[in-house]
């Protein structure tokens, strides 16, 4: 079965520090990972994703995330956060048993980045 | 381009009643999908399609119907509208994961919330 857990269900971070969101994933073989965003009463917005190559993955909004294979990992940085990256985060593993492009979401994170 | 749109936005209902959800994208995706988003429980899948004219059950399809007669629109129904179906429900859609380099991402619709009472 495939899986991803996000530990936290709520992040706080002062403005201009940096921020950590974090995934873990159960799949077997590999993994093709995502984060997503969403902000308050909006769809999810793609941030970026992992499907093989260099384990430091940049995205929009200056996010990027880095696979970690030993650890099963694949957590969300940004360097300076900024008030306006409060919103929803979710991690998402694509479901290889379909051959569909199915995700597996995780439960979310709450970011709030405060002032 | 709209991207992907959802009909309506918000909708009540009375346990017992039935509805269509009516999800339309003009990026010609091939694939469409139906998630419900409960608090704590991320988004879960509840059909998918792959293409005009198939639809297939996602992890959680019980009360559920759904139809693709046109490939830009994917339709989500209730026959007998629960309480349990209280969520906000999103329709995404993506290309196939075929070709040199595949795109895997969904795109997403703004939602509906329904509320069944």
């Amino acid at each position: 079965a495939q899986s991803v857990a996000q530990p936290e269900d709520q992040v706080n971070v002062a403005e201009g520090n940096p921020l950590t969101v974090k995934c873990t994933y159960s799949v077997s073989g590999n993994p093709y990972l995502f984060w997503y965003v969403q902000y308050p009463n909006r769809g999810l917005q793609f941030l970026l994703k992992y499907i093989t190559g260099d384990n430091l993955v940049k995205g929009s909004y200056g996010f990027e995330a880095e696979f970690n294979k030993s650890q099963t990992s694949f957590h969300l940085k940004k360097p300076s956060a900024l008030v306006s990256d409060s919103a929803l985060y979710f991690c998402a593993v694509r479901d290889r048993a379909t051959g569909a492009n199915n995700l597996f979401f995780g439960t979310g994170t709450r970011l709030t980045v405060i002032p | 381009n709209a991207g992907v749109t959802q009909t309506p936005k918000f909708r009540v209902l009375k346990t017992g009643q039935s509805m269509t959800l009516l999800c339309a994208q003009d990026m010609n995706h091939e694939y469409m999908y139906w998630y419900r988003q409960d608090p704590g429980m991320g988004l879960r899948l509840i059909h998918y399609s792959v293409g005009e004219g198939t639809t297939a059950k996602g992890e959680v399809p019980d009360g559920y119907n759904v139809s693709r007669l046109k490939k830009q629109n994917f339709l989500l129904g209730l026959e007998s509208a629960a309480p349990s179906q209280t969520s906000v429900y999103f329709c995404a859609s993506s290309y196939p994961p075929t070709g040199v380099f595949p795109l895997y991402e969904q795109y997403f619709g703004p939602g509906t919330r329904l509320t069944v009472t």
